[in-house]
């Protein structure tokens, strides 16, 4: 049964610093691996989504990396901004195109 | 604007009674699924279907009924014998046929049962 392990759970971070948010996954056999974005109350907004054979994507400020064999993918977002405050998931799709979802990082990013 | 779209937003419900949640996308997707958020947990699958007429259990969905008569509309009742109800509902869909399989969300129905 895939697992899928977020780390940290929180981070507080002073705007303007470079920060890490990380995801493992237990099975290695995926489609894809998505980086969502929640805010409170609200549904999920896709960040970025690494297919299988890819090892990183980027957008904007956001940069995802995929290591399928070790069961690991980073978050990098440069030069946090207080808008940037939210929880991120990582989601992994598997076969029957089951997608396993970890609990998430709590991000804020203090003025 | 294409898009995934759940009402009401927030919903109060008495014990015992069965309640519906609507889901409808335009995004021309084959696949679409039923997700449950409570705090300090990942999201967890109630049932998901890939094509119309056909829905398959997922973790958790004892409790719960779900139709697919139409490409765009997969609701979700929530009945009676579901033992914690109270939580927020997500709706999701994806195109089934090609990669990448990028999941596509609505923005949730809050549910109360009291």
């Amino acid at each position: 049964k895939q697992e899928v392990t977020q780390i940290p759970a929180a981070l507080s971070v002073p705007e303007g610093e470079n920060l890490v948010l990380n995801c493992s996954f237990t099975d290695s056999a995926i489609y894809n691996l998505q980086w969502f974005r929640q805010d409170p109350g609200k549904g999920l907004t896709s960040l970025l989504l690494i297919q299988s054979s890819q090892r990183e994507q980027t957008s904007g400020r956001l940069n995802a990396s995929l290591d399928k064999s070790s069961g690991r993918s980073t978050l990098y977002i440069a030069a946090s901004q207080p808008g940037d405050s939210a929880t991120y998931l990582c989601a992994v799709t598997g076969g029957y195109q089951k997608v396993t979802f970890g609990i998430g990082t709590k991000l804020q990013v203090i003025p | 604007d294409g898009g995934i779209t759940q009402s009401p937003k927030y919903l109060f419900r008495k014990e015992g009674q069965n309640v519906t949640l609507s889901c409808e996308q335009n995004l021309n997707h084959d696949a679409m699924y039923w997700y449950r958020q409570d705090p300090g947990q990942g999201l967890r699958l109630i049932y998901y279907s890939q094509i119309v007429n056909d829905f398959q259990k997922g973790d958790i969905a004892e409790g719960y009924s779900v139709s697919r008569e139409k490409k765009e509309s997969f609701p979700l009742t929530v009945t009676s014998a579901q033992k914690n109800p109270t939580a927020f509902y997500l709706c999701a869909s994806s195109n089934r046929h090609t990669g990448p399989y990028e999941q596509y969300f609505g923005p949730g129905t809050r549910l109360t049962v009291t």
